[in-house]
């Protein structure tokens, strides 16, 4: 079992859907967790932390269950520049052994 | 701040020459960090440095990889000699200590042929 793990997608969704990844985990003692966003031919980027408590920033809402281990994205409103790959990050005690997952491929069409 | 360094964008090299790839990381990180990613294997850690000391390098696949830090500024990650499958995109990422949200620089993209 790999130690993150992403449904590989590709999502095809319209402008204005609603879209959501899950993303699960496999070592419980793992302590922070992010969502990460990379474009074609290009680096990943941070998109946002995800919280215990959930967190939101703008359309993007981010949820972590620690209980069942997985973590999830929520996009609202899509828009056609949130076409990329979304990598679901994992991190391990003190920050240093970080997991990336494979990425789930996320197309929007006009 | 200009981010996450990386030298040179592109490379194309012959197998079985040696390959230096550079990094910068952004000032007051002291976590570094070299990833390969390809389509097949997507990102694969293969070392980090914290302090400018390697803490774990398990992910570097074999002896003809090897990585420095001589100091906070600038690290190298060197292939000798260079095979076809050593072609990806090679990403160098620093991180302030104790956080896991990481910059990446915008990668080296190697091809071996």
């Amino acid at each position: 079992r790999k130690e993150v793990e992403q449904d590989p997608g590709p999502f095809n969704v319209p402008e204005g859907a609603t879209v959501a990844f899950n993303c699960t985990y496999s070592n419980s003692a793992s302590q922070s967790f992010f969502w990460y966003r990379q474009d074609c031919r290009k680096e990943p980027k941070l998109l946002m932390s995800v919280y215990s408590s959930g967190n939101e920033d703008g359309r993007f809402t981010a949820q972590l269950n620690r209980a069942s281990q997985y973590i999830s994205l929520l996009i609202r409103d899509s828009k056609l520049s949130d076409s990329a790959t979304y990598l679901c990050v994992v991190n391990q005690a003190g920050g240093f052994k970080t997991i990336f997952g494979a990425g789930t491929r996320l197309f929007v069409k006009a | 701040d200009a981010g996450v360094i990386q030298s040179p964008r592109h490379e194309v090299t012959e197998m079985g020459q040696e390959v230096t790839l550079r990094c910068k990381p952004i000032s007051g990180h002291n976590s570094l960090f070299w990833y390969r990613q390809t389509m097949m294997r997507g990102l694969e850690l293969l070392i980090y440095f914290n302090n400018n000391v390697p803490i774990d390098d398990s992910g570097m696949p074999e002896d003809r990889f090897s990585a420095k830090m001589p100091n906070a500024s600038f690290s190298t990650l060197k292939i000798q000699p260079s095979e076809p499958r050593d072609s990806a995109v090679y990403f160098c990422a620093s991180s302030p200590r104790d956080r896991g949200g990481y910059t990446f620089g915008s990668g080296t993209r190697l091809t071996v042929v």
